[in-house]
């Protein structure tokens, strides 16, 4: 089976801090995603990278970056944390075109 | 542009009857289409999907859909519900064309009552 790791499943910041959200997949797949999950609002795509070292932004890129040094680590960075970014994560990986793998999800709360 | 809607926020049904979770999308060209499951404090799980083919597509735990093109749908049943299946619904589309990006809908909640 697939797995998808992230690394905390809750977590609590403050305003203005830098957050590291880390996922890790085991299945050698090329294409990891990173979505935001707001009620009412499905999921947001937030970056994607289909390779290591390359990405492309979503559709709410900003206030986020992404780092991929290993093609089964995908980062994803607030580089200064704000309320509005208090939400739930969830990691994605694929291969190609098909399904999509998510790990468990990381509730964040900034303060 | 892309789109996904899923008309209904909430879905109640009495176990044992059958169930239907509407999703219906808008895409350029020829979609993929997907349905996940969300169970509480839990990341998404793939049900099935539609590539190509038969349009009544069979998935995990019961689940299936069917592809109507002329309606531009992907309704999510299952004859009989169970407790269990209570959770939250996602239909997803990706358009053949677009690269690696697929849209969410909003996501509507089942409720199943015993």
């Amino acid at each position: 089976d697939v797995k998808v790791t992230q690394s905390s499943r809750y977590l609590v910041k403050r305003t203005g801090e830098k957050v590291f959200l880390e996922c890790v997949q085991d299945m050698d797949h090329e294409n990891m995603f990173w979505y935001r999950q707001d009620p009412g609002l499905g999921l947001r795509l937030i970056y994607f990278s289909y390779d290591v070292k390359m990405k492309e932004k979503g559709d709410i890129p900003e206030g986020y970056s992404v780092s991929r040094e290993k093609k089964e680590r995908f980062s994803l960075i607030l580089e200064s944390a704000s309320t509005n970014q208090t939400s739930m994560y969830l990691c994605a990986s694929s291969f190609g075109e098909d399904t999509q793998y998510f790990g468990p999800g990381t509730r964040l709360t900034v303060l | 542009a892309q789109s996904v809607a899923q008309p209904e926020d909430q879905v109640n049904v009495a176990e044992g009857n059958p169930l239907t979770v509407k999703c219906t999308y808008s895409v350029s060209g020829n979609p993929y289409l997907f349905w996940y499951v969300q169970y509480p404090n839990r990341g998404l799980q793939f049900l099935l999907k539609y590539i190509t083919g038969d349009n009544l597509v069979k998935g995990s735990y019961g689940f299936e859909a069917e592809f109507n093109k002329s309606q531009t749908s992907f309704h999510l049943k299952k004859p009989s519900a169970l407790v269990s299946d209570s959770a939250l619904y996602f239909c997803a589309v990706r358009d053949r064309t677009g690269g690696f990006k697929t849209i969410f809908g909003a996501g509507t909640r089942l409720f199943v009552k015993a």
